[in-house]
Parts: C-alpha cells; sequence; structure tokens
C-alpha cells in the first residue's frame, strides 16, 4: 500500500463548480498535513496546512480524519485559474527531521 | 531575493559529463532537501541535510553526490548519468523539528540526459 494515495484524476469540471479531492495516507504516526498546489513544469507551492479542527482559506476548505487517516480539500466557485495538480502531503518529524510524503496528486481542469 | 532559489533552470547534459547543481534558501530555514520529480511520479526523495549533516539518503546511486557547505546552500553533483535520470530536480528548506514547518521549493532544475 502507498503511504499516500490520490485518486489522479483528472477531474474536468466547469467553471463555478464544487470539487472535492481525498488522499488517504498509511501512517498512523504522521503528525502534520498540507495540500499543495503543482502547475505544469512548475515547483509545487504550500496551498495550506491541513489543522485537525478543519480549516479554511477563502474558496478552500481542508478537513482531516485522524481517525480513518483521510485528508480532504473542498474548493468552491472554482475559477480557470485553479487548473492544476494539487499534491496531498504527510508529514512525520523523526530524529533526522521533517519527513514528507507526497501524493502522486490529483489533476484539475476547469473549463468554460 | 527571498525564497528559495535553484540554478540552473535548465540543464542538458551528455552521459560523461559532470556538472552541478545549485540551491540557496534565503528563509533561515535549518533543513534541506533534494527531490526528484519524474513524468506520472510522485516526487521522490533522494537527501535530506539537517543542520549541515546529511540524515537521509534513500538508496540514491552514486553519480549523485551531495554537498551542504552550510545552512543556507545545498549542491548536487552529477557525473556518468544516465538518460533516465532525466527528470525536474526540486531543492527545498524547512525548519528542522517542526511538524508544521512546510517544505518552501525552489523552481526546480530541469534536467535532461542526452
Amino acid at each position: 500500500r502507498k503511504e499516500v494515495e490520490q485518486d489522479p484524476g483528472p477531474f474536468n469540471v466547469p467553471e463555478g463548480a464544487t470539487v472535492a479531492f481525498n488522499c488517504t495516507y498509511s501512517n498512523s504516526a504522521s503528525q502534520s498535513f498540507f495540500w499543495y498546489r503543482q502547475d505544469c513544469r512548475k515547483e509545487p507551492k504550500l496551498l495550506m496546512s491541513v489543522y485537525s479542527s478543519g480549516n479554511e482559506d477563502g474558496r478552500f476548505t481542508a478537513q482531516l480524519n485522524r481517525a480513518s487517516q483521510y485528508i480532504s480539500l473542498l474548493i468552491r466557485d472554482s475559477k480557470l485559474s485553479d487548473s492544476a495538480t494539487y499534491l496531498c502531503v504527510v508529514n512525520r518529524v523523526t530524529g533526522g527531521g521533517n519527513k514528507l510524503t507526497f501524493g502522486t496528486g490529483t489533476q484539475l481542469k476547469v473549463e468554460l | 531575493e527571498t525564497g528559495v532559489t535553484q540554478t540552473p533552470r535548465h540543464l542538458v547534459m551528455g552521459m560523461t559529463n559532470k556538472k552541478s547543481l545549485k540551491c540557496e534558501q534565503h528563509l533561515g530555514h535549518n533543513a534541506m532537501y533534494w527531490y526528484k520529480q519524474s513524468a506520472k511520479k510522485p516526487l521522490e526523495l533522494m537527501f535530506v541535510y539537517s543542520l549541515e549533516e546529511r540524515v537521509e539518503n534513500n538508496s540514491v546511486p552514486s553519480r549523485f553526490s551531495p554537498e551542504c557547505p552550510n545552512s543556507s546552500h545545498l549542491f548536487l553533483h552529477l557525473h556518468t548519468l544516465q538518460p533516465e535520470d532525466s527528470a525536474l530536480y526540486l531543492c527545498a528548506s524547512s525548519q528542522k523539528g517542526q511538524a508544521n514547518s512546510p517544505l518552501h521549493f525552489g523552481n526546480g532544475t530541469r534536467l535532461t540526459v542526452t
């Protein structure tokens, strides 16, 4: 089983739609969680951290369920500019520092 | 200059060449990373340096040789690479030991081995 699993997509949605991405992780010792966004041929950029109580940043809402080892990202009112690959990232702090594991990413295409 | 900067942005090299990738971070972080991103694959962690000490080496072939002279600079020395080493190489930094410290990536070096 992969340490971090995501549906690769692509998700093709019309502008204005609401879309949700899911992610599961296998290591229960994971301590922190992030969503990154990666545009084609660019570096990943932090979209938002994911907190236990859930958190919202504008049109983006992240949820964490530690019992089920499940993370989600909800995007409301999708824009064309939201088209990108969304990476689920899980972090454990080890003696050597932070060990971040990336999912393969979910591709989103927002269309007119 | 802020953030994480990588040079060069693009690199084409033959299998017998020797080249180096450079990374510099201006965020005051104390951990630096090299990742490899190949098409259709998740980011693969190659090396981690924490307080200038290599703390992780994920079974990376010896043709890749990292160097971390101080907490702000990281190099990846390349020699006798193979065509399958063609990929996007990403440098990142974070604050060691802080679980909520995300990675900050440089813009990457797109490497082509001919």
